[in-house]
């Protein structure tokens, strides 16, 4: 158990619906990285929180869209939602101190199709 | 720019015999570099990670790596395998050096089957 949880595990969306997907961070930590996971593929790094702002994104296109709280809880929003959307999106969450920042700890994930 | 290879998408062992997945790497700078494993259905948790300090690299359940700066390998072992170390691994590069943004580049990933 890391500490990082994600919700909802699942969700079915039709394409062109828009998703919101929600992540709390390990206590202490004050960075979230979200991640999507196509099935059979490696993670890819689609954007970085640090402090509410974006702090580095990944090649994806602006419908995909982040918020990190005050608390550092973070949400992932994809708009206009196209069936290769269909994955596993992984939540990170990390120290980011002093400009080092450390070892990234993942969630279990939300698994989102779109028919 | 940072990349990660992994050789191998299945690698099939019998239980108690020697686990070698391969990672090979390219970076422009010091790598940072990560072997996570990954549960069906779950997400990912660390096994362990180099940092440039000792090549060999002790992680979790008795999994270990080194660092070879020559070949640019990070290959991951595992003296015995168990039943239990079915999964998938994921070796990562990161880009986190001299306080530059961080995140994490992955392989495809190996399929671990062990058979009893």
């Amino acid at each position: 158990e890391t500490g990082v949880t994600q919700s909802p595990t699942h969700l079915i969306k039709t394409r062109g619906q828009q998703v919101t997907l929600r992540c709390s961070s390990q206590s202490g930590h004050n960075t979230v990285s979200w991640y999507q996971q196509a099935l059979g593929q490696g993670p890819q790094f689609i954007f970085q929180y640090y402090r509410e702002e974006e702090n580095g994104r990944g090649n994806f296109p602006p419908r995909f869209s982040g918020l990190q709280f005050p608390n550092y809880s973070s949400e992932l929003n994809v708009n206009a939602l196209e069936l290769d959307d269909s994955a596993l999106y992984l939540c990170a969450s990390s120290l980011w101190l002093r400009g080092y920042q450390e070892t990234q700890y993942f969630g279990p994930g939300t698994r989102l199709l779109v028919l | 720019a940072q990349s990660v290879t992994q050789l191998g998408s299945h690698v099939s062992v019998s239980e108690g015999a020697l686990v070698l997945l391969r990672c090979n790497y390219s970076s422009s700078v010091p790598p940072y570099l990560f072997w996570y494993v990954q549960y069906p259905n779950q997400g990912l948790q660390l096994l362990l990670k180099y940092t440039s300090a000792a090549t060999l690299v002790k992680g979790i359940n008795g999994f270990e790596a080194e660092f070879k700066k020559s070949e640019t390998s990070f290959h991951l072992t595992k003296p015995s395998a168990h039943m239990s170390d079915a999964a998938e691994y994921f070796c990562a590069v990161s880009t986190n050096y001299g306080g530059s943004q961080g995140n994490l580049i992955f392989g495809k990933g190996t399929k671990l089957s062990v058979k009893p």
